[in-house]
């Protein structure tokens, strides 16, 4: 069954820790992962995507085909970075269908 | 630049009564266009997305349709609401051939 895993709903961090939020999947096919995030009283909104293999606000994300993971890393957190992250696939070649994970609600601490 | 506007914010509604959510996009042409609905404890789940004007895809079966009328306007519609329908309702927007990438602020529908 096609499906994405974000194992903690909430994860807590205090400013300038490294945080992680993980993201599994299981796909038969070829998977294009991306991670989305929604700040307070803003819009969802794509934040990256692997195939662009870029940083975004700080963040990376890998994605491991061994270990079917997308995990979405960030070296020193800020209070900023607090939202709501979505983990979601697609077959690769066609992004309109996304599958998405339940969501990790990141809270940075002063 | 882009923005996307979507209709009305919160909707009560009897059981059976007609529906329409509206969204509008401005500042692009040709938008892949989107409707999601997140239940209560469960990720987004596609309901419709639509390549161009009047060219619909579903998702799901459901007491649900979609409808493109002009290039940067999508309509979720129904014309019975069922108990099951209440949720929160987002539409979106990405370019050709991509993923969504914009989302409107959301819809709260319950059903009484």
């Amino acid at each position: 069954a096609q499906r994405v895993t974000q194992p903690e709903k909430l994860l807590s961090v205090f400013k300038g820790a490294p945080v992680e939020l993980k993201c599994n999947y299981s796909y038969s096919g070829s998977p294009e992962l991306f991670w989305y995030v929604q700040y307070s009283r803003q819009r969802l909104q794509l934040l990256l995507r692997h195939i662009s293999r870029e940083s975004i606000k700080g963040f990376t994300a890998d994605l491991n085909k061994g270990e079917t993971s997308f995990h979405l890393k960030k070296p020193f957190a800020q209070e900023e970075d607090s939202a709501m992250y979505y983990c979601a696939l697609s077959n690769a070649g066609n992004n309109r269908k996304l599958i998405w994970g339940l969501g990790t609600s990141l809270a940075v601490n002063p | 630049s882009q923005t996307i506007h979507q209709w009305p914010a919160t909707l009560v509604q009897p059981v059976g009564s007609p529906l329409s959510l509206e969204c509008t996009v401005e500042g692009t042409s040709n938008p892949n266009l989107y409707w999601y609905r997140q239940a209560a404890g469960r990720g987004l789940q596609l309901l419709f997305y639509s390549v161009g004007i009047g060219q619909i895809s579903s998702e799901v079966p459901q007491n649900l349709s979609a409808s493109r009328p002009q290039d940067r306007q999508f309509i979720l519609s129904s014309k019975k609401l069922l108990l099951s329908d209440s949720g929160f309702y987002l539409c979106a927007w990405g370019g050709r051939g991509g993923q969504p990438q914009h989302f409107g602020d959301g819809t709260r529908l319950s059903i009484l």
